[in-house]
């Protein structure tokens, strides 16, 4: 069964653009979570979606948004770069259902790593 | 808010046993996890442990929860040099999202 897939694996960007990125869940997995990863702030929640609606979001300003189509793929999208948003950025996929249990294992993608110059 | 703190650094030879620590702070949390990072990859979920749990064998991997004081640990059993790589223990908080800790390095030396 293939894992979950992050596109694309390396962005340059420069500053003031804006940048989408994709992943797509384990086959049967409904619950797309996204991460940033940076040295300063580690791993931290950008938001989570579910039968295309997000369902749970971090601390993260508006320029941060995402999506989820209904063959569960979600997009995660970044406008006005900022230097500060290189980062490694990872998606899980789960088995999470409308009702929430705790016991849900979240698989991760390699990650897509943005840097903003 | 929840907070989860483990230690930077671990450096262990090849053949003994590594034990990465962590500390949580969300009394809640029904489940706690490791996962573990390779140079330039993603996370790769290793085990987890649920809260009425005291401890969780898997091969050569053993979780150990004290949930009084809100310690958990994993250790590896004869470490190879594979084994090198970050460990993030994590929790999933309330809203169900995971609070991860810093990650602790482990290195293997031969």
């Amino acid at each position: 069964k293939a894992g979950v897939t992050q596109t694309p694996r390396y962005l340059i960007k420069t500053r003031g653009q804006q940048v989408t990125l994709s992943c797509s869940p384990i086959s049967g997995h409904r619950s797309v979570s996204w991460y940033q990863q940076t040295p300063g702030q580690g791993l931290q929640f950008l938001f989570e979606y579910f039968s295309e609606t997000q369902r749970n979001k971090g601390n993260f300003p508006g320029r941060f948004s995402g999506r989820q189509f209904s063959n569960s793929r979600s997009e995660m999208n970044v406008s006005t770069l900022e230097l500060g948003d290189s980062a490694l950025y990872l998606c899980a996929s789960s088995l999470e259902t409308a009702i929430r249990k705790s016991n849900t294992e979240a698989f991760f993608g390699q990650g897509t790593r943005l840097t903003v110059v | 808010g929840e907070d989860v703190e483990q230690s930077l650094f671990l450096s262990v030879r090849e053949g003994d046993s590594s034990v990465i620590n962590c500390t949580y702070t969300d009394s809640s949390s029904t489940y706690l996890y490791w996962y573990k990072q390779e140079p330039g990859a993603g996370l790769q979920l290793l085990t987890y442990i649920f809260s009425n749990m005291d401890m969780k064998q898997d091969q050569r991997l053993t979780v150990l929860l004290n949930k009084k004081d809100k310690h958990l640990s994993l250790r590896i059993a004869d470490t190879q040099t594979g084994d090198s790589a970050i460990y993030f223990c994590a929790e999933k908080d309330s809203s169900y999202k995971l609070i991860f800790g810093s990650g602790t390095r482990l290195l293997v030396r031969p």
